[in-house]
């Protein structure tokens, strides 16, 4: 059974910094693309960024390029998403997906930016 | 970026009976390979989304056949064949043949 079990939410104040990870198993994670996808409070899906399966393309939503960076360890079966410069409205339900089209998700992690 | 709309966005409905969302995107979404990279994902109450069908038609495993997905170039259709108590929640499309990929704003789908 896929599984995808994401940590490393919390509440962090404007300009810090979060790391999140998505430990996956279930799959032989080497060979998927992986994505990030998350929801603010009350509101639609919004895709954040994606990785190649050996790391060697990224991809990034405009409003998080130059403050986020996705990455993966998969000797460890893990990605990856470290979060700096953190705003208001990052603010959302953070969920590690498998491969580009989203074909299995996990059930989130929650990122509260505020003072 | 391309832009996704769903109609209607809310839609209420009675058990039994077929219901159908409409999702529309601002440019065509036939990739250069030939494929159409449209899929629907479903999302219940207080649970994380789950992927319905993707390229357009195709049903993901376990996913009833009760739903249906068609369309082309920039319009697309699901369909909830007879709706079912289970089938309450928000239903979005996303497409993935140009970067950034992008998602509708939603339909709820309700009890009537």
């Amino acid at each position: 059974e896929v599984q995808l079990v994401e940590s490393g939410g919390g509440l962090v104040q404007p300009g810090g910094s979060l790391r999140l990870s998505c430990a996956a198993s279930g799959f032989t994670f080497s060979n998927y693309w992986m994505s990030w996808v998350r929801q603010a409070p009350g509101k639609g899906l919004e895709w954040v960024a994606n990785i190649k399966q050996d790391g060697s393309e990224k991809y990034y939503v405009d409003s998080v390029k130059g403050r986020f960076t996705i990455s993966r360890d998969n000797a460890k079966n893990s990605l990856y998403l470290q979060m700096n410069s953190l705003r208001a409205e990052d603010t959302a339900m953070y969920y590690c997906a498998r491969m580009r089209m989203l074909d299995q998700w996990g059930q989130g992690t929650l990122v509260t930016v505020s003072a | 970026d391309v832009v996704m709309t769903q109609s209607p966005l809310s839609l209420p409905v009675t058990l039994g009976q077929p219901a159908s969302i409409s999702c529309r995107s601002s440019q065509s979404l036939v990739h250069s390979d030939g494929n159409t990279y449209l899929n629907w994902f479903q999302q219940r109450p207080g649970q994380s989304p789950r992927r319905l069908i993707y390229r357009v038609s195709n049903r993901d495993s376990g996913v009833p056949d009760r739903f249906s997905g068609s369309g082309s170039g920039t319009d697309f259709t699901l369909k909830i064949s007879r709706v079912e108590a289970e089938d309450v929640g928000v239903y979005y499309c996303m497409q993935g043949t140009h970067r950034p990929l992008t998602f509708g704003q939603g339909t709820k789908v309700e009890n009537k």
